[in-house]
């Protein structure tokens, strides 16, 4: 069966530190992989999506970018944080084929002070 | 992209009540998905409902893909209900989600 898992799972980052949240996916290949942020508790922001190595498509400009070094691998980043980056990262994955379901991991909360 | 809305916004239930929720979406859409956000943060997936009606339990949902809106019905609801609700759907590779309905089921 096919699994998710992003770690870490919480995080209190200084501002203008760096980051890195990294998701991988077991189970499957060549999946669609995504990154969401969920401020405030409510609404789901979509960052990036990835369909395949190396490509990766950015939905809002912002201080993070992402990165997909393996099929199944999926990292976020920022070199410098800011306060407004503070929220709930959630990583999801599903296939390719349309009409498919997508999968979520843990998410990872990240504070930035 | 494709807008979701979901309402209502928030809902109080006393435990064993029945509910419906609801979401529109603008257009056209290849799948539509219910998830329970638990107070952790995890995304449980409901239902995978493109069209139809499926039921799980104490959960049914309808989806009319030709009025492009869904329903997720929870009978005699109970506390461990409580949470956030979000349907979200598939267009273009990506996929949307509405803002969700919170859902505060007291004993």
């Amino acid at each position: 069966s096919q699994t998710i898992h992003q770690w870490p799972a919480t995080l209190v980052q200084p501002v203008g530190s760096p980051l890195s949240l990294e998701c991988t996916v077991e189970g499957t290949s060549n999946p669609n992989l995504y990154w969401y942020r969920q401020a405030a508790g409510r609404g789901l922001q979509l960052l990036f999506y990835s369909v395949g190595i190396g490509q990766i498509s950015s939905e809002v400009p912002q201080n993070l970018s992402a990165s997909r070094p393996q099929d199944r691998q999926f990292i976020l980043s920022s070199k410098k944080l800011l306060l407004s980056d503070s929220g709930f990262y959630l990583c999801a994955w599903s296939t390719r084929r349309s009409g498919n379901t997508i999968y979520f991991g843990e998410g990872s909360w990240l504070t930035v002070v | 992209g494709i807008q979701v809305e979901q309402s209502p916004p928030d809902l109080i239930l006393q435990e064993g009540a029945n509910s419906t929720l609801r979401c529109n979406f603008s257009d056209s859409v290849n799948n539509l998905q219910w998830f329970h956000q638990n107070p952790w943060g995890q995304l449980i997936n409901l239902f995978y409902i493109p069209s139809g009606t499926k039921q799980n339990g104490r959960l049914s949902a309808t989806t009319v893909a030709t009025e492009r809106y869904s329903l997720l019905y929870i009978s005699s609801s109970q506390t461990t209900d409580s949470g956030v609700y979000f349907c979200a759907v598939e267009g273009f590779n990506k996929f949307y989600f509405g803002s969700g309905t919170k859902l505060n089921v007291k004993p």
